[in-house]
């Protein structure tokens, strides 16, 4: 979703819920993505990635699904954890070896 | 265990002062970035350099400027700090072709009154 103001989109889960956090990419030339985790305090985290040529990539507990029909990105995180309530970020390779970085979601996740 | 290390957590700087941030990574990374985070902004690239002395302006370069003259340090220096410089900055850095992105450092938070 979209970020309002200040004001993170935030996704709220029960421990041993899926959730699934969603990103809009903006260039359809972009070939490569990444999804990272930050937490609190800390700077962001590698989880997985994907290049253009695939749908679908698994990790453990995490799948990322990429729609490039509508520049969509989404990471599902199986049986969600309090240890996994961080920011996400989703990040297009734009070129040049940069990336841009989505907004980020919160996640919440209550025991 | 590989890392970027930020000199400092968390640094208050007066109105127009000489602000350097310093950025270290012993990855042996030809790349390294500067961004600055901001809620309801995201990250936001203020400087990069793909190799020593070499430095090109991001999104938002005004109001700074980079360093580096050693392949494992970059340096954002802030001429004359503003107000609105205050905002958490984070360095990274990757290697050409990477298939996991940037490391990141864990960010200065910069307050300027």
């Amino acid at each position: 979703g979209e970020s309002v103001g200040l004001h993170l989109p935030t996704l709220s889960v029960q421990e041993g819920d899926n959730s699934i956090i969603n990103c809009a990419y903006s260039n359809s030339a972009s070939d490569y993505f990444i999804w990272y985790k930050q937490e609190s305090g800390k700077g962001p985290q590698f989880i997985i990635d994907i290049r253009s040529n695939m749908d679908k990539r698994q990790g453990q507990r995490v799948t990322v699904l990429l729609n490039k029909t509508v520049k969509h990105l989404s990471l599902q995180i199986a049986a969600t954890q309090p240890g996994d309530s961080a920011v996400y970020f989703c990040a297009e390779n734009s070129g040049y070896s940069t990336l841009t970085f989505g907004k980020g979601t919160m996640l919440l996740v209550s025991p | 265990d590989v890392k970027v290390t930020q000199s400092s957590r968390y640094l208050v700087k007066r109105t127009g002062e000489k602000v350097f941030l310093e950025c270290v990574q012993d990855m042996d990374h030809e790349n390294m970035f500067w961004y600055r985070q901001d809620p309801g902004l995201g990250l936001r690239l203020i400087y990069f350099s793909y190799d020593v002395k070499m430095k090109e302006k991001g999104d938002i370069p005004e109001g700074y400027s980079v360093s580096r003259e050693k392949k494992e340090r970059f340096s954002l220096i802030l001429e004359s700090a503003s107000t609105n410089q205050t905002s958490m900055y984070l360095c990274a850095s990757s290697s050409p072709g990477s298939n996991r992105g940037y490391t990141f450092g864990s960010g200065t938070r910069l307050t300027v009154v």
